[in-house]
């Protein structure tokens, strides 16, 4: 059963690199017919999609975050990762990584399947 | 960004039908499927509703979806204690290429 877990620092310093990496397990990164996101969520308040990356390493971002995030993908270690730049205390978050799917054709329409479990990330001097 | 409309609550007593309400536009949820997720206290979302109305393998035929237009709706009926969760509405945005998830709704069992 395919299992996905974050990793990362749980305190970044204001103005520094939030640096997050998903590892999966159970199953390869590689599969063309799966695209793998990352979603957050402040305390307290609801999801925010930051980007996604494709099979072939295109991504996608949220454009209130593009100029500060980078996706990629190590298929060798079957993980991706998310880099967010000049982090505030706005950025304070859970971050998931997730699977995003082909969940009907007709549509066609894609949701996110697998989640991890989350990591917080605080923000602060 | 939430673009997805949805109410901060919705509550009702064991046993209860409660529906909770997912407004979008025409860009969103008039042209794409609608997927729900269920977020226990404390644990990551779950895919509870999948294209407006498909359950996943495992989840309990007491939820149900639809969509009328440009809204969704996800209904719990039998409500129970365990239901007691938020729950987030999510679509495929065209204008803004990207997915897009409502604003939540925490279910109260009462």
């Amino acid at each position: 059963q395919l299992q996905l877990q974050e990793s990362g620092p749980g305190l970044v310093k204001p103005s520094e690199t939030l640096s997050l990496t998903c590892t999966v397990s159970g199953g390869s990164i590689g599969s063309s017919s799966d695209h793998w996101g990352w979603i957050r969520q402040p305390p307290g308040k609801g999801l925010e999609w930051i980007g996604s990356i494709f099979h072939g390493g295109s991504t996608l971002y949220n454009p209130s975050l593009k100029s500060r995030v980078t996706m990629s993908v190590d298929t060798s270690k079957n993980q991706f990762a998310l880099k967010l730049t000049s982090v505030t205390a706005a950025d304070a978050a859970a971050y998931y990584c997730a699977r995003r799917r082909l969940v009907a054709v007709a549509g066609p329409v894609h949701a996110f399947d697998i989640w991890g479990q989350g990591t917080m990330v605080t923000v602060s001097s | 960004q939430s673009v997805l409309t949805q109410p901060p609550s919705a509550s009702g007593t064991p046993g209860q039908r409660v529906t909770i309400s997912c407004s979008g536009s025409s860009s969103n949820i008039g042209n794409n499927g609608v997927n729900w997720y269920q977020q226990l206290p404390g644990t990551a979302p779950k895919l509870l509703i999948y294209s407006n109305n498909q359950r996943p393998s495992g989840v309990p035929d007491r939820f149900s979806g639809s969509k009328s237009g440009t809204s969704a709706s996800l209904a719990i009926s039998g409500l129970q204690s365990e239901d007691e969760a938020g729950y987030y509405c999510e679509a495929w945005d065209d204008s803004l290429n990207n997915p897009v998830f409502g604003t939540g709704t925490n279910v109260i069992v009462l």
